[in-house]
């Protein structure tokens, strides 16, 4: 079956560093895949959409890649600010309109 | 743009009663609209797909007598769940999408059943 895999549950960054969360996938190949972030106690936020054709997507400081030799996709932030600690989802097609969620790596930027 | 809303935010019920959740698109019109559950840690679960005017589809294991869905317009879906248990208490997320392939959530309802 389809698998979604996040590193680490918790990620510890200190501000002004990048961070690198990571999405692979198995068992299919996804067509696109998309990233959320979701705060606690709200819904998921989107934040950019990557196609197969696409090695690399920025949206101001985010970068996300997608190397599907690999199936893996990486999201990045720069120079990391505390506002940005959350949870950060990957989320591949699940077939038809559906998205699967990964579990989430919850980001924590240190002060 | 592209705001969904959902009331209530939270809803504390006794157990045996049944509690409706309102999905709406504010400032766009949502062909399809979808319900997720979350547990504490845990990943969204997609519960149910709906279209405008059709049944909702239901993932497997999600029962479909006991998490209504309609779907009445373009811009609103209700969860309704029935002869909720304490079992039932999680945190309820729909989402909606036009034609393209991004899903914009709502905040989120806390169903606790007591």
């Amino acid at each position: 079956s389809q698998k979604i895999e996040q590193n680490s549950e918790a990620l510890n960054i200190q501000e002004g560093k990048t961070a690198t969360l990571t999405c692979n996938y198995t068992n299919y190949s996804p067509a696109y895949l998309q990233w959320y972030r979701q705060d606690p106690g709200r819904g998921p936020v989107f934040l950019l959409l990557i196609r197969e054709n696409e090695k690399e997507k920025r949206k101001e400081r985010l970068k996300v890649t997608f190397d599907t030799t690999l199936k893996q996709s990486l999201f990045h932030i720069t120079a990391s600010q505390p506002a940005d600690s959350a949870t950060y989802l990957c989320a591949p097609p699940g077939g038809g309109d559906k998205i699967i969620f990964g579990k989430g790596t919850r980001l924590h930027i240190l002060p | 743009g592209a705001v969904v809303s959902q009331h209530p935010s939270w809803v504390i019920c006794k157990s045996g009663t049944s509690v409706k959740i309102e999905c709406r698109s504010l400032d766009f019109q949502a062909t399809t609209m979808f319900w997720y559950r979350q547990f504490p840690k845990q990943s969204l679960m997609l519960m149910a797909t709906s279209n405008e005017g059709s049944k909702a589809t239901y993932e497997q294991g999600v029962e479909k007598d006991k998490f209504l869905i309609n779907h009445a317009s373009l811009t609103l879906s209700t969860l309704t769940v029935t002869s909720a248990h304490p079992e039932d208490s999680s945190f309820y997320i729909c989402s909606a999408r036009t034609t393209t392939t991004e899903q914009y959530f709502g905040p989120g309802t806390r169903l606790t059943v007591t």
